[in-house]
Protein backbone atom coordinates (compact mmCIF):
# COMPACT_ATOMS: atom_id res chain seq x y z
CA UNK A 1 0.00 0.00 0.00
CA UNK A 2 1.29 3.39 -0.86
CA UNK A 3 -0.89 6.30 0.51
CA UNK A 4 -4.56 6.13 0.74
CA UNK A 5 -6.56 3.64 -0.52
CA UNK A 6 -10.79 3.24 -0.46
CA UNK A 7 -12.96 0.24 -0.84
CA UNK A 8 -15.00 -0.16 -3.06
CA UNK A 9 -14.43 1.62 -5.78
CA UNK A 10 -17.90 2.54 -6.95
CA UNK A 11 -21.23 0.50 -5.78
CA UNK A 12 -24.99 0.67 -6.12
CA UNK A 13 -27.03 0.45 -3.35
CA UNK A 14 -30.63 -0.04 -2.66
CA UNK A 15 -32.46 2.11 -0.41
CA UNK A 16 -32.22 1.28 3.06
CA UNK A 17 -29.44 -0.84 3.24
CA UNK A 18 -26.19 -0.64 5.24
CA UNK A 19 -23.14 0.49 3.86
CA UNK A 20 -19.47 0.38 4.93
CA UNK A 21 -16.78 2.44 2.79
CA UNK A 22 -13.39 1.72 3.78
CA UNK A 23 -9.97 3.84 3.78
CA UNK A 24 -6.76 3.11 4.67
CA UNK A 25 -3.92 5.08 4.92
CA UNK A 26 0.30 4.00 5.48
CA UNK A 27 1.41 6.98 5.87
CA UNK A 28 1.21 7.34 9.87
CA UNK A 29 -1.14 10.27 9.73
CA UNK A 30 -2.92 11.67 12.44
CA UNK A 31 -5.72 12.99 10.87
CA UNK A 32 -8.03 11.60 8.90
CA UNK A 33 -11.01 13.35 7.17
CA UNK A 34 -14.10 11.95 5.02
CA UNK A 35 -15.27 14.20 2.15
CA UNK A 36 -18.46 13.78 -0.18
CA UNK A 37 -18.11 15.76 -3.57
CA UNK A 38 -21.19 16.46 -5.52
CA UNK A 39 -21.54 18.50 -8.96
CA UNK A 40 -21.02 22.27 -9.00
CA UNK A 41 -20.65 22.21 -4.88
CA UNK A 42 -17.33 22.48 -3.37
CA UNK A 43 -15.73 19.24 -0.86
CA UNK A 44 -18.07 18.69 2.14
CA UNK A 45 -16.44 17.25 5.14
CA UNK A 46 -18.81 14.70 6.26
CA UNK A 47 -16.79 13.72 9.65
CA UNK A 48 -12.99 14.23 10.61
CA UNK A 49 -10.75 12.67 13.66
CA UNK A 50 -7.97 14.63 14.50
CA UNK A 51 -6.14 11.48 16.08
CA UNK A 52 -6.66 7.90 16.79
CA UNK A 53 -9.45 7.30 19.47
CA UNK A 54 -11.20 10.49 18.57
CA UNK A 55 -14.02 11.52 15.82
CA UNK A 56 -15.45 14.60 14.96
CA UNK A 57 -18.77 16.34 13.21
CA UNK A 58 -18.48 18.52 9.73
CA UNK A 59 -20.39 20.58 7.84
CA UNK A 60 -22.70 17.04 6.82
CA UNK A 61 -22.63 14.47 9.48
CA UNK A 62 -26.13 13.03 9.47
CA UNK A 63 -26.90 9.83 7.89
CA UNK A 64 -23.51 8.97 8.67
CA UNK A 65 -21.31 7.41 11.21
CA UNK A 66 -17.40 6.73 11.39
CA UNK A 67 -15.18 5.42 13.68
CA UNK A 68 -11.17 5.15 14.15
CA UNK A 69 -9.76 2.31 16.24
CA UNK A 70 -6.57 2.54 15.13
CA UNK A 71 -4.60 5.09 12.96
CA UNK A 72 -4.43 3.78 9.54
CA UNK A 73 -8.44 2.54 9.03
CA UNK A 74 -11.35 5.52 8.64
CA UNK A 75 -14.36 3.88 7.88
CA UNK A 76 -17.42 5.24 6.87
CA UNK A 77 -20.72 3.87 7.54
CA UNK A 78 -24.67 4.88 6.26
CA UNK A 79 -26.63 3.33 8.22
CA UNK A 80 -29.69 3.39 5.96
CA UNK A 81 -28.74 4.98 2.70
CA UNK A 82 -31.08 7.22 1.04
CA UNK A 83 -30.66 8.74 -2.42
CA UNK A 84 -29.30 11.70 -1.45
CA UNK A 85 -26.36 10.11 -0.47
CA UNK A 86 -25.70 9.61 -4.12
CA UNK A 87 -22.39 10.82 -4.51
CA UNK A 88 -18.50 11.00 -4.61
CA UNK A 89 -16.78 9.70 -1.56
CA UNK A 90 -13.30 10.75 -0.48
CA UNK A 91 -11.35 9.73 2.23
CA UNK A 92 -8.18 11.97 2.76
CA UNK A 93 -5.31 12.27 5.26
CA UNK A 94 -2.86 14.88 6.77
CA UNK A 95 0.21 14.63 8.94
CA UNK A 96 -1.02 17.53 10.88
CA UNK A 97 -4.73 18.08 12.31
CA UNK A 98 -6.67 21.44 12.20
CA UNK A 99 -6.28 21.91 8.58
CA UNK A 100 -2.87 23.72 8.31
CA UNK A 101 -1.22 20.62 6.32
CA UNK A 102 -1.44 19.50 2.50
CA UNK A 103 -4.37 16.98 2.69
CA UNK A 104 -3.22 13.47 0.50
CA UNK A 105 -6.54 12.10 -1.03
CA UNK A 106 -7.64 8.53 -1.60
CA UNK A 107 -8.95 7.14 -5.07
CA UNK A 108 -12.47 7.52 -3.91
CA UNK A 109 -15.75 5.63 -4.00
CA UNK A 110 -18.79 6.49 -6.30
CA UNK A 111 -21.81 5.54 -4.55
CA UNK A 112 -25.28 5.07 -6.15
CA UNK A 113 -28.13 4.52 -4.10
CA UNK A 114 -31.34 3.67 -5.57
CA UNK B 1 -21.81 32.89 6.50
CA UNK B 2 -18.41 31.52 5.41
CA UNK B 3 -18.12 31.86 1.34
CA UNK B 4 -15.50 30.91 -1.55
CA UNK B 5 -16.52 32.19 -4.66
CA UNK B 6 -14.44 31.21 -8.25
CA UNK B 7 -15.53 31.35 -11.50
CA UNK B 8 -17.36 28.10 -12.64
CA UNK B 9 -15.17 27.27 -16.08
CA UNK B 10 -12.05 29.10 -18.08
CA UNK B 11 -10.82 28.42 -21.23
CA UNK B 12 -7.33 28.77 -22.36
CA UNK B 13 -4.65 28.06 -24.97
CA UNK B 14 -1.60 26.23 -24.91
CA UNK B 15 0.91 27.93 -24.23
CA UNK B 16 -0.53 30.99 -22.96
CA UNK B 17 -0.75 31.81 -19.40
CA UNK B 18 -4.18 31.68 -17.05
CA UNK B 19 -4.95 33.52 -13.67
CA UNK B 20 -7.82 31.63 -11.31
CA UNK B 21 -8.84 34.37 -8.78
CA UNK B 22 -10.72 32.96 -5.63
CA UNK B 23 -12.52 35.33 -3.45
CA UNK B 24 -13.40 34.74 0.42
CA UNK B 25 -15.46 35.79 3.08
CA UNK B 26 -14.70 33.48 6.11
CA UNK B 27 -15.01 33.65 9.86
CA UNK B 28 -11.26 34.11 10.26
CA UNK B 29 -8.19 32.84 8.13
CA UNK B 30 -5.23 30.16 8.65
CA UNK B 31 -4.16 29.69 5.29
CA UNK B 32 -5.40 29.63 1.82
CA UNK B 33 -5.01 26.20 -0.29
CA UNK B 34 -4.76 25.12 -3.99
CA UNK B 35 -5.83 21.77 -5.39
CA UNK B 36 -5.92 20.40 -8.82
CA UNK B 37 -8.78 17.36 -9.82
CA UNK B 38 -8.04 16.11 -12.86
CA UNK B 39 -11.80 14.54 -14.37
CA UNK B 40 -12.66 11.36 -12.43
CA UNK B 41 -9.29 11.66 -9.72
CA UNK B 42 -9.01 12.95 -6.33
CA UNK B 43 -7.71 16.21 -5.74
CA UNK B 44 -3.78 16.93 -4.81
CA UNK B 45 -1.97 19.45 -3.23
CA UNK B 46 -0.32 22.41 -5.59
CA UNK B 47 0.20 25.44 -2.89
CA UNK B 48 -0.50 26.92 0.59
CA UNK B 49 -0.70 30.63 1.81
CA UNK B 50 -1.02 31.69 4.87
CA UNK B 51 0.78 35.30 4.52
CA UNK B 52 0.77 37.94 1.95
CA UNK B 53 2.67 37.91 -1.18
CA UNK B 54 3.10 35.37 -4.31
CA UNK B 55 4.36 32.40 -3.80
CA UNK B 56 6.22 30.38 -7.17
CA UNK B 57 6.65 26.91 -7.84
CA UNK B 58 7.64 25.98 -11.44
CA UNK B 59 4.64 26.73 -13.93
CA UNK B 60 2.60 27.52 -10.75
CA UNK B 61 2.24 30.68 -8.84
CA UNK B 62 -0.30 31.09 -6.06
CA UNK B 63 -1.03 34.75 -4.16
CA UNK B 64 -2.67 35.92 -1.62
CA UNK B 65 -4.01 39.35 -0.19
CA UNK B 66 -5.24 38.60 3.41
CA UNK B 67 -6.64 42.53 3.32
CA UNK B 68 -8.99 42.25 0.41
CA UNK B 69 -9.62 37.99 1.09
CA UNK B 70 -8.32 37.41 -2.24
CA UNK B 71 -6.36 34.99 -3.99
CA UNK B 72 -5.15 33.78 -7.69
CA UNK B 73 -3.36 30.63 -9.00
CA UNK B 74 -1.06 31.16 -12.36
CA UNK B 75 -0.58 28.76 -14.50
CA UNK B 76 1.81 30.08 -16.81
CA UNK B 77 3.18 27.56 -20.02
CA UNK B 78 -0.36 25.81 -20.40
CA UNK B 79 -0.05 22.07 -21.45
CA UNK B 80 -2.97 19.91 -21.98
CA UNK B 81 -2.27 18.37 -19.41
CA UNK B 82 -3.40 21.13 -17.58
CA UNK B 83 -7.15 20.64 -18.26
CA UNK B 84 -8.36 19.91 -14.67
CA UNK B 85 -10.64 21.74 -12.43
CA UNK B 86 -8.91 24.25 -9.61
CA UNK B 87 -10.14 23.61 -5.80
CA UNK B 88 -9.38 26.68 -3.55
CA UNK B 89 -9.63 26.21 0.18
CA UNK B 90 -9.37 28.06 3.56
CA UNK B 91 -8.95 27.25 6.99
CA UNK B 92 -11.49 29.51 9.14
CA UNK B 93 -10.83 30.50 12.79
CA UNK B 94 -11.99 26.92 13.97
CA UNK B 95 -9.38 25.01 11.90
CA UNK B 96 -11.84 24.09 9.76
CA UNK B 97 -11.27 23.86 5.87
CA UNK B 98 -14.19 25.59 3.74
CA UNK B 99 -13.94 24.52 -0.09
CA UNK B 100 -15.03 26.51 -3.39
CA UNK B 101 -16.67 24.74 -5.71
CA UNK B 102 -13.70 24.56 -8.32
CA UNK B 103 -13.16 26.24 -11.50
CA UNK B 104 -12.66 23.94 -14.49
CA UNK B 105 -10.09 24.63 -16.85
CA UNK B 106 -10.35 24.21 -20.38
CA UNK B 107 -7.05 24.37 -22.57
CA UNK B 108 -7.21 24.34 -26.41
CA UNK B 109 -4.55 23.48 -28.89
Amino acid sequence: IAGITQAPTSQILAAGRRMTLRCTQDMRHNAMYWYRQDLGLGLRLIHYSNTAGTTGKGEVPDGYSVSRANTDDFPLTLASAVPSQTSVYFCASSDQDRAVDEQFFGPGTRLTVL
Amino acid sequence: GQNIDQPTEMTATEGAIVQINCTYQTSGFNGLFWYQQHAGEAPTFLSYNVLDGLEEKGRFSSFLSRSKGYSYLLLKELQMKDSASYLCAVTDSNYQLIWGAGTKLIIKP
